[in-house]
């Protein structure tokens, strides 16, 4: 079964740190580009980050470049995102999410892990 | 770079069908044909119900179907259900190697 589980996610307080994971399965992890997308509450989907299959090539959204960092270990199929200088606004459910191809339609979603950045 | 723009809400009846607009630009909707669409639940992850415009993955209903005419795609879904009562939410790929969602759009079923 193709599977994808967040975790990571927590209360950070603003300018402050938080790394998330995803670790997947269920098919081969090195061949694909990966994303990250988010959900605020009661808000719509936000396209984050993606990374290439080999993990050479990344790609930001305006509204977080310079604060998050994605990567990926091909070895543990793992993928993760890396938030700096956390802000309010950042406060969201983080999906991780397997694309078709790489920048486009994505097929497997994980369940999201919670991020709320509060004082 | 703005949101795509959806409707916020539409409605139908069972058994009835509903289209879904969503508006880009040549950057976007209008310039690729990597044009998404994915069902979501309240509390759940989003499924793909549309890829490339017009595509189904398997295991999607033929009732779902997806076109697009310039900077617009469209979702109809037809013979609505009880089951389809969801938000319905558009992507495209753009032309700065980003991908960008509509707004959503809340789906009930009168």
């Amino acid at each position: 079964e193709v599977q994808l589980v967040e975790s990571g996610g927590g209360l950070v307080q603003p300018g402050g740190s938080l790394s998330l994971s995803c670790a997947a399965s269920g098919f081969t992890f090195s061949t694909y580009g990966m994303n990250w997308v988010r959900q605020a509450p009661g808000k719509g989907l936000e396209w984050v980050s993606g990374i290439s299959a080999s993990g050479t090539d990344t790609y930001y959204a305006d509204s977080v470049k310079g604060r998050f960092t994605i990567s990926r270990d091909n070895s543990k199929n793992t993928l993760s995102l890396q938030m700096n200088s956390l802000r309010a606004e950042d406060t969201a459910v983080y999906f991780c999410a397997k694309p078709l191809r790489f920048l486009d339609a994505f097929d497997v979603w994980g369940r999201g892990t919670m991020v709320t950045v509060s004082s | 770079q703005s949101a795509l723009t959806q409707p916020a809400s539409v409605s139908g009846s069972p058994g009835q069908s509903i289209t879904i607009s969503c508006t880009g630009t040549s950057s976007d909707v209008g310039g690729f044909n990597y044009v998404s669409w994915y069902q979501q639940h309240p509390g759940t992850a989003p499924k793909l119900m549309i890829y490339d415009v017009s595509n189904r993955p398997s295991g999607v209903s033929n009732r779902f179907s997806g076109s697009k005419s310039g900077n617009t795609a469209s979702l109809t879904i037809s013979g609505l259900q009880a089951e389809d009562e969801a938000d319905y939410y558009c992507s495209s790929y753009t032309s700065i190697s980003t991908v960008i969602f509509g707004g959503g759009t809340n789906l009930t079923v009168l």
